[in-house]
């Protein structure tokens, strides 16, 4: 298995910019969470989804942020517009939900998003 | 609600030393606990977890951690460390009823030769 895959891995663009971060989860699983980290704040998490339907998006900043679930095997989260301030890495990661056990979250390997 | 605290945001040591690494949650519902390694560059990997039964869990790597209800604590612990382990650790709490798990500021482990 290849695991969750995120892309970019690096992404430096300027104030006002939009940027658009993506994920591919690990196949089969049908929760999906998006996690941003920074010095500051630790790691947050920003939103989650169920079969492809927004669960809790309550850790989303602010309006500038959105995120989508298409299909069950790709998310995208968009900054529009980018702010110094969005600088952080984006972790994405993927579970599946189990009726009797807990549910590991598996983890991409982030997007480092600096914003000049 | 529930939140974590991680007691110390670093821990320098020697290779070869033991290691306790501390964590305390508080939550007014039934929990799970995690610790979770970070290595540089690189996601979050889980180390160990609880969930029911044994307070006493086993992880990857050689860790440990206890679960202390009385002390709403969850420390990890090594007898002896490696370079190797130098890394970010993560203690983080769920509610037994959701998905939305909370983790700690972290504490970065740095295991000197």
């Amino acid at each position: 298995d290849a695991g969750v895959i995120q892309s970019p891995r690096h992404e430096v663009t300027e104030m006002g910019q939009e940027v658009t971060l993506r994920c591919k989860p690990i196949s089969g699983h049908d929760y999906l969470f998006w996690y941003r980290q920074t010095m500051m704040r630790g790691l947050e998490l920003l939103i989650y989804f169920n079969n492809n339907v927004p669960i809790d998006d309550s850790g989303m900043p602010e309006d500038r942020f959105s995120a989508k679930m298409p299909n069950a095997s790709f998310s995208t989260l968009k900054i529009q517009p980018s702010e110094p301030r969005d600088s952080a890495v984006y972790f994405c990661a993927s579970s599946l939900a189990r009726r009797t056990s807990y549910n590991e979250q598996f983890f991409g390997p982030g997007t480092r998003l600096t914003v000049l | 609600a529930q939140s974590v605290t991680q007691l110390d945001s670093q821990v320098p040591v020697f290779e070869e030393a033991p290691v306790e690494l501390r964590c305390n949650y508080s939550s007014s519902v039934s929990v799970y606990l995690f610790w979770y390694v970070q290595y540089p560059n690189q996601g979050l990997q889980l180390l160990l977890k609880y969930l029911s039964g044994s307070t006493l869990v086993k992880g990857i790597n050689g860790f440990e951690a206890e679960f202390n209800k009385s002390q709403t604590s969850f420390h990890l612990r090594k007898p002896s460390v490696h370079i190797s382990d130098t890394a970010e650790y993560f203690c983080a709490v769920r509610g037994t009823g959701g998905f939305k798990t909370i983790f700690g500021a972290g504490t970065r482990l740095f295991v000197k030769a």
